[in-house]
């Protein structure tokens, strides 16, 4: 069956660490993968795409990588603050050789840093 | 900016009550989703469309469906609500699939949500 898997429900780590969360996912073929923000009460929030071809993508504090081959992404935040504490989704197109996206969503990391 | 205003944050109905869940979107984008959202099971896609009366379903549909009939809103239906679907419900938009040589990231834009309560 076609699964998507963030192996850590809740992840707790110190202030100026690097935060590392594992999205993994079985019986897909992913053209690119997405990772969203979401904070209590709230809708997620967009913060990276990495496509196939790409190993790795960065975006200030953030990196993403991506191993096709492994099928696994792992998203790090470097230098981590309180205030990335929040909700970590990863995302990816379980429809690629449809003619519509249809956007499927792991469960979620919980990121709590802690001061 | 990008706004996807679903109509209601909060809601209170009882069993086999018929409930609509209405969301607008003012960017033009062609794809519009339904998720709603649980402890320990994260997003699940009930139902999503890629263009005006076009729909198609999700991972758990059973119990729900939809109506396009403008391109900036989408409607969830609940036909007799049961207390196994209180929940919150989340609306997302975007524009078309990512391809190769476009610039569209694919990000979706969701709505605050509106949490459904079945009694």
């Amino acid at each position: 069956s076609q699964k998507i898997e963030q192996n850590s429900e809740a992840l707790n780590i110190q202030e100026g660490k690097t935060a590392t969360l594992t999205c993994n996912y079985t019986n897909y073929s992913p053209a690119y993968l997405q990772w969203y923000r979401q904070d209590p009460g709230r809708g997620p929030v967009f913060l990276l795409l990495i496509r196939e071809n790409e190993k790795e993508k960065r975006k200030e504090r953030l990196k993403v990588t991506f191993d096709t081959t492994l099928k696994q992404s792992l998203f790090h935040i470097t230098a981590s603050q309180p205030a990335d504490s929040a909700t970590y989704l990863c995302a990816l197109d379980g429809s690629r050789y449809s003619s519509a996206s249809k956007i499927i969503f792991g469960s979620g990391t919980r990121l709590s840093i802690r001061p | 900016d990008v706004k996807v205003t679903q109509s209601s944050r909060y809601l209170v109905k009882r069993t086999g009550e018929k409930v609509f869940l209405e969301c607008v979107q003012d960017m033009d984008h062609e794809n519009m989703f339904w998720y709603r959202q649980d402890p320990g099971l994260g997003l699940r896609l009930i139902y999503f469309s890629y263009d005006v009366k076009m729909k198609e379903k999700g991972d758990i549909p059973e119990g729900y469906s939809v109506s396009r009939e403008k391109k900036e809103r989408f409607s969830l239906i609940l036909e007799s609500a049961s207390t196994n679907q209180t929940s919150m419900y989340l609306c997302a938009s975007s524009f078309s699939r990512v391809g190769s040589g476009r610039t569209n990231t694919g990000e979706l834009f969701f709505g605050e949500g509106s949490r459904l309560t079945v009694l």
